[in-house]
């Protein structure tokens, strides 16, 4: 069993819809979690950060993490056109080492 | 606001030959890493630096892979003796504790 998984996509959504990305992983030792995007040929940009279990809200984002699913979301409202890109999730136990996924691709339709 | 830098954008070498990727990481953040992504492929991490050593490393990092922080500002990459498998792209990222790494835009690493 991989240690991160995320389904690659593509997803792709009218302007305006409400998206729903998703992570599980196996290591219940992860207590940081992280989501970034990713545009083409360019580097990870931090959007949303939570640790441990619970929802964090920033502006159009909502990140949700339920451990004993071993399962994480990131929702964004209202989406853009400008949201397409690959969205990352990462996490890591504490450590150093960021365990990525292999990341979702969306693509929101204008 | 403050970002990481990396230099070059792109660097093509040779087989064998060494190259040196170079990175400004944000001014007070104490944690630097090192990540690369294969084309196609999810990003994988290959080592983080602090104080002013080696914390932690992955089995990517082998004999070839070296890190250095020469002086206040810099963090680079040294690989010795580049492989065609060596082609990636490669990101530093830092962070102000070990968590919340904050990436670079990237190296893209040909290796002919």
């Amino acid at each position: 069993q991989k240690e991160v998984e995320q389904d690659p996509g593509p997803l792709s959504v009218p302007e305006g819809a409400i998206v729903s990305l998703n992570c599980t992983y196996s290591n219940s030792a992860f207590q940081y979690f992280m989501w970034y995007r990713q545009y083409s040929r360019k580097g990870p940009e931090l959007l949303m950060y939570t640790y441990s279990s619970g929802n964090k809200e920033d502006g159009r984002f909502t990140a949700q993490v339920d451990k004993s699913s071993k399962y994480i979301s990131l929702f964004i409202r209202d989406s853009q056109p400008s949201d397409s890109a690959t969205y990352l999730c990462a996490m890591n136990t504490g450590t150093y080492k960021y365990i990525f996924g292999t990341g979702t691709r969306l693509k929101v339709l204008a | 606001e403050p970002e990481v830098t990396q230099t070059p954008s792109h660097q093509v070498t040779q087989m064998g030959q060494e190259v040196i990727l170079r990175c400004v990481p944000i001014s007070n953040h104490l944690y630097f890493y090192w990540y690369r992504q294969i084309l196609g492929q999810k990003v994988e991490f290959l080592v983080s630096f602090y104080n002013n050593e080696i914390s932690e490393k992955s089995e990517i990092f082998d004999d070839q892979f070296s890190v250095e922080r020469p002086d206040g500002s810099n963090f680079t990459l040294k690989i010795r003796s580049t492989k065609l498998e060596d082609s990636a792209m490669y990101f530093c990222a830092s962070s102000e504790s070990s968590v919340m790494a904050f990436f670079g835009q990237g190296t893209r690493l040909t290796v002919v």
